[in-house]
């Protein structure tokens, strides 16, 4: 079955990098993407962007810009999302999640059809 | 920034008809998709593409868009479906994704 497990929780200090990944299972991973969401405590779901795992594109959140980079390992079915310069505000569980439409980096018409549990990630000092 | 408004709660008692609203001035050019997100787990996608159901979705799940304003509709309510419920869809360019601030469906 289609399947995607996330790494474990993180606790880092403000100003620290964090990376998570995402390792795909269940399907050919590089015909689709994978998307980013965050929800932070009692808060709802936030974009942060997808990367394709065809052709390694990818679109980020304004609000990210600078600060986050996805990457995909293609050999071991593996997302990545790094996001550097930590704030307390990035306390979240982030979320990957099955992107369709690999070939296009228009939004339209493509959407999120599988899940990982989310990985929590703690900031503070 | 681009934004899609959803009622923070509706209520309904089982049996009954829940009706669950989404506005963004972009949805007549974008597609709106639902997810439902119960407490410690992840969200999953109900509706895609305005109105189509994934497989594995129950048919009471049905969804609908008229002008700026899509509705996610669950029929005949049961406990099961009390959940957050989140629309998201892309800006007008289609370049970023947005999220409804998300409903939370309490059945009486």
């Amino acid at each position: 079955q289609v399947q995607l497990v996330q790494s474990g929780a993180e606790v880092k200090k403000p100003g620290a990098s964090v990376k998570v990944s995402c390792k795909a299972s269940g399907y050919t991973f590089t015909s689709y993407g994978i998307s980013w969401v965050r929800q932070a405590p009692g808060q709802g779901l936030e974009w942060m962007g997808w990367i394709s795992a065809y052709n390694g594109n990818t679109n980020y959140a304004q609000k990210l810009q600078g600060r986050v980079t996805m990457t995909t390992d293609t050999s071991t079915s593996t997302a990545y999302m790094e996001l550097r310069s930590l704030r307390s505000d990035d306390t979240a569980v982030y979320y990957c999640a099955r992107r369709t439409g690999p070939y296009s980096s228009n939004e339209y018409g493509n959407y999120m059809d599988v899940w990982g549990k989310g990985t929590t990630v703690t900031v503070s000092s | 920034s681009y934004e899609l408004t959803q009622p923070p709660s509706v209520s309904v008692s089982p049996g009954q008809t829940a009706r669950i609203t989404c506005s963004g001035d972009a949805l007549p050019k974008q597609y709106a998709y639902w997810y439902q997100q119960k407490p410690g787990q992840a969200p999953v996608l109900v509706i895609y593409k305005d109105s189509e159901r994934p497989s594995g979705i129950p048919e009471r799940f049905s969804g609908s868009s008229s002008g700026t304003t899509v509705t996610l509709t669950i029929s005949g309510v049961q406990a099961e479906d009390e959940a957050d419920y989140y629309c998201q869809s892309a800006d007008s360019s289609g370049t970023y994704g947005v999220f409804g601030g998300g409903t939370k469906l309490t059945v009486l």
